[in-house]
């Protein structure tokens, strides 16, 4: 099956700066790559997602990338905002990542 | 856009008992849907996957006896879990790809997840 991994696990940046969470999967039939956004004890929320036949995709300050032939994508958030903070998690397909929790201080 | 309403959101129950949790597409068709467990700080993972009409699939070392899904309308999956002890407790989140702004973008659409607690 589908096993995705996800780094940092934790991250902090300063407000105003920019974050990047990284994920490798490793089904190269897989297709379908979204980001998710969770708080606690709430359902996750989709804040992007990537197509296998794109290699790039951008939503205002929220962008993500996807290298299909070394089997990872990334996730980069900037000027990072208070409100970012939260955990975050990319998922091939259906299958999760482990998850990053971003701080950002103000 | 496309809703998943899941039920109980919360439920408490004692060790030896069985549980049922019902997850539901409102506004659209979900011949496949998805089950997740979350441990408190951890991902979500995947238990199962429930197929309309037929058998669920589940995951590598995921109890089917233990974890029953039941598909049996368009609209409608159940996870039952059967004599549940304190462990079983967990975040239970169901999950449908469907469609929004009134196009199959290939979303995957979530329910608001069910806490089970057992004592």
């Amino acid at each position: 099956g589908e096993n995705v991994e996800q780094h940092p696990s934790t991250l902090s940046v300063q407000e105003g700066d920019s974050a990047v969470i990284k994920c490798t999967y490793s089904d190269s039939a897989s297709n379908y790559f979204p980001w998710y956004k969770q708080e606690l004890g709430k359902r996750p929320q989709l804040i992007i997602d990537i197509r296998s036949n794109v290699g790039e995709k951008k939503d205002q300050r929220i962008a993500v990338t996807l290298n299909k032939t070394a089997k990872h994508f990334s996730l980069h958030i900037t000027e990072t905002q208070p409100e970012d903070s939260a955990v975050y998690f990319c998922a091939a397909e259906v299958t999760f990542g482990t998850g990053t929790k971003l701080q950002v201080i103000p | 856009g496309a809703v998943v309403s899941q039920h109980p959101s919360w439920v408490i129950c004692k060790s030896g008992t069985s549980v049922k949790i019902e997850c539901r597409s409102l506004d659209f068709q979900a011949t496949t849907m998805f089950w997740y467990r979350q441990f408190p700080k951890q991902s979500l993972m995947l238990m199962a996957t429930s197929n309309e009409g037929s058998k669920a699939t589940y995951e590598q070392g995921v109890e089917k006896d233990k974890f029953l899904i039941n598909h049996a309308s368009l609209t409608l999956s159940t996870l039952t879990v059967t004599s549940a002890h304190p462990e079983d407790s967990s975040f239970y989140i169901c999950s449908a790809f469907g469609l929004a702004g009134g196009a199959d973008t290939g979303e995957l659409f979530f329910g608001e997840g069910s806490r089970l607690t057992v004592l």
